[in-house]
């Protein structure tokens, strides 16, 4: 079957842009994640929807990160004002509700100059 | 806090030799234990998991993984090394808590010779 779909796969914006990145995750999964990889600090957990419940926003690095879950499906990580340091590949995955495994899409590469 | 430790930025290993990749952690209550593998410019793609049982798990291309609580590791260990085995290795931990957010290792980048 699908797996966990992310859009674009690479992203160049100019510093002080925001950008919006996409996840699709598996059909049925309800539970969705996003993580951060970069060079210098390997990979690192952002955000955590889980159904209706408020999501974990413990990894967020600062208020210019955000992210929504509509419809139990899709989501949306929106960075405004990107600074060069937001560089890295966005990782997203989805697993089921009691299931441990996450799976995880191919990423989202943002390259800000 | 929870952590994870993989002691080798690379391992090195000849085809048909058998290969070990090393991780330890640290995290409070009992462990859920991952490894994913990623090869270049891709996603990271699930190979096992140890969550409670036997602690010698099985997962997918002949890959195994031994837990061993005393020593709080977590190896990755395959009888046979292929070429195309060659790839990034993460170790990744979440306790047993309702917060489900892995953390990762550094990673290991395996590199299988002919």
């Amino acid at each position: 079957g699908a797996g966990v779909s992310q859009s674009p796969s690479n992203k160049v914006t100019e510093k002080g842009k925001d950008v919006e990145l996409r996840c699709d995750p598996i059909s049925g999964h309800t539970a969705l994640y996003w993580y951060r990889q970069s060079l210098g600090q390997g990979l690192e957990f952002l955000i955590y929807f889980q159904g209706n419940s408020a999501p974990d926003k413990s990894g967020l690095p600062s208020d210019r990160f955000s992210a929504e879950r509509t419809g139990g499906s899709v989501s949306t990580l929106t960075i405004q004002r990107t600074q060069q340091e937001d560089s890295a590949v966005y990782l997203c995955a989805s697993s089921w509700d009691r299931a441990e495994t996450q799976y995880f899409g191919p990423g989202t590469r943002l390259l800000v100059l | 806090a929870q952590s994870v430790a993989q002691p080798e930025d690379q391992v090195n290993v000849a085809e048909g030799n058998p290969l070990t990749v090393k991780c330890t952690y640290s995290v409070s209550g009992n462990p859920y234990l991952f490894w994913y593998v990623q090869y270049p410019n891709r996603g990271l793609q699930f190979l096992l998991k140890y969550i409670t049982g036997d602690n010698l798990v099985k997962g997918s291309y002949g890959f195994e993984a031994e837990f061993n609580k005393s020593q709080t590791s977590f190896h990755l260990k395959k009888p046979s090394a292929l070429v195309s085995d060659s790839a990034l290795y993460f170790c990744a931990v979440r306790d047993n808590t309702g917060r489900r957010a892995l953390t990762f290792g550094s990673g290991t980048r395996l590199q299988v010779q002919p």
